[in-house]
């Protein structure tokens, strides 16, 4: 069984700095694509990152550029989002979610498998 | 950047046929995705790759997608349909994830 578990959200300053991981489980974590989604209390989803297989690729939501880092380590099937320079805008639920096994995004991106998300809260 | 339109809410009976749209500039020329999410649950994706449905998903969900218009079909719904839906394309040009603003499904 495929399973996701997100852990390290929490109430944080603006300014300050958060480290989520993602502790995969159930499939071959080194196959697939991997992404953060994140969706702001009473809000739609927002995609914020992804990275390939092997780390060799990332890609983030302008939001973000700069201030979020994804990587993932393949040895501890664990994902991870180190965000710095915090807002109160970056205040949502974020989920880990499991990208496609194929190793070009021209064939499409879509999210399979999800975890039950970690709030990230931004406040003073 | 890449814009996808949901109307933000669809009312349907017990027993009939929801059907939920989204629209984007040539949006047949990309693969739509559908995700269905309830309240203070994770998302679960109910329709990938325009109309392929995962395991586990009622034949009842069906997707198409054509020109400026890609859609969502659930047929003869019931009441733990009601939820909010989403669709996403990963946008090549930008290389960006996009999601629709979501459509909330109540089952009159």
């Amino acid at each position: 069984e495929v399973q996701l578990v997100e852990s390290g959200g929490g109430l944080v300053q603006p300014g300050g700095s958060l480290r989520l991981s993602c502790a995969a489980s159930g499939f071959t974590f080194s196959s697939y694509w991997m992404s953060w989604v994140r969706q702001a209390p009473g809000k739609g989803l927002e995609w914020v990152a992804n990275i390939k297989q092997d780390g060799s690729e990332k890609y983030y939501v302008d939001s973000v550029k700069g201030r979020f880092t994804i990587s993932r380590d393949n040895a501890k099937n664990s994902l991870y989002l180190q965000m710095n320079s915090l807002r109160a805008e970056d205040t949502a639920v974020y989920y880990c979610a499991r990208g496609p096994s194929h190793q070009w995004l021209q064939l499409g991106y879509y999210f399979d498998y999800w975890g039950q998300g970690t709030l990230v809260t931004v406040s003073s | 950047s890449y814009v996808l339109t949901q109307p933000p809410s669809v009312s349907v009976a017990p027993g009939k046929t929801a059907r939920i749209t989204c629209g984007g500039n040539n949006i047949g020329s990309k693969s739509v995705h559908w995700y269905q999410q309830k309240p203070g649950q994770a998302p679960v994706l109910v329709i990938y790759y325009d109309s392929d449905r995962p395991s586990g998903i009622p034949e009842r969900f069906s997707g198409s997608n054509s020109g400026n218009t890609a859609t969502l079909t659930i047929s003869r719904v019931e009441a733990g349909d009601e939820a909010d839906y989403y669709c996403q394309v990963w946008d090549s040009s930008s290389d960006r994830g996009v999601f629709g603003g979501g459509t909330k499904l109540t089952v009159l």
